[in-house]
């Protein structure tokens, strides 16, 4: 199975400022004959199911806020909130379809400074 | 708009069985895969199976494989988890989601509406 570790594990960020989030795979996600990496990000808020944010590694889902972006390739992977709000307070997942089985990332939680 | 609804959950003692339902709405059904994945108190998500659009072909984790069943019924938009030989590891909140495609190799895909979730309680 591929492991899906993300860093850190929780962040405090002020109103306004820069959240960066890392997930690194065990291996690739790359798929080589379509250039896509297949790695998702999820936000999840308290009492809430996941929602969907990112898909291909940096195509943004419909509806979600342009301060929300995902970069990275292979093996390292970032989501960048570009100004954070007080409604991003979630906790956030990567997770690859890569293979079987899907794997998820063990969550990273954004708080406000 | 794209609905997804659970229900079936509830408390069961070890060893013994339950059946959760994902009504679904707003969306071609018979185009799309369907997935559960779920989540235990306090943690993160770990996906549990996945069913093709045309029911073809089914996965399952290791977690779970040889224990539960997935289906679904394309006359009521609605697909099934048949849960058997449930164990206290399988405590959870388990959601239902739509997957990105019909197709899924090996049941991979990103899921990109999900419902609120139905809890199973497997305890003595």
């Amino acid at each position: 199975d591929i492991v899906m570790t993300q860093s850190p594990d929780s962040l405090a960020v002020s109103l306004g400022e820069r959240a960066t989030i890392n997930c690194k795979s065990s291996q690739s996600v790359l798929y080589s004959s379509n250039n896509n990496n297949y790695l998702a990000w999820y936000q999840q808020k308290p009492g809430q199911p996941p929602k969907l944010l990112i898909y291909w590694a940096s195509t943004r889902e419909s509806g979600v806020p342009d301060r929300f972006s995902g970069s990275g390739s292979g093996t390292d992977f970032t989501l960048t909130i570009s100004s954070l709000q007080a409604a991003d307070v979630a906790v956030y997942y990567c997770q690859q379809y890569f293979s079987s089985p899907q794997t998820f990332g063990q969550g990273t939680r954004v708080e406000i400074k | 708009q794209v609905q997804l609804v659970e229900s079936g959950g509830g408390v069961v003692q070890p060893g013994g069985s339950l059946r959760l339902s994902c009504a679904t709405s707003g969306f071609t059904f018979s185009n799309y895969g369907i997935q559960w994945v779920r989540q235990g108190p306090g943690k993160g998500l770990e996906w549990v199976a996945f069913i093709r659009y045309d029911g073809s072909n089914k996965y399952y984790a290791d977690s779970v494989k040889g224990r539960f069943t997935i289906s679904r019924d394309d006359s009521k938009n609605t697909v099934y988890l048949q849960m058997n030989s449930l164990r206290p590891e399988d405590t959870a909140l388990y959601y239902c989601a739509k997957a990105s495609g019909g197709y899924c190799t090996g049941g991979s895909c990103y899921s990109d509406f999900w419902g609120q979730g139905t809890l199973v309680t497997v305890s003595s």
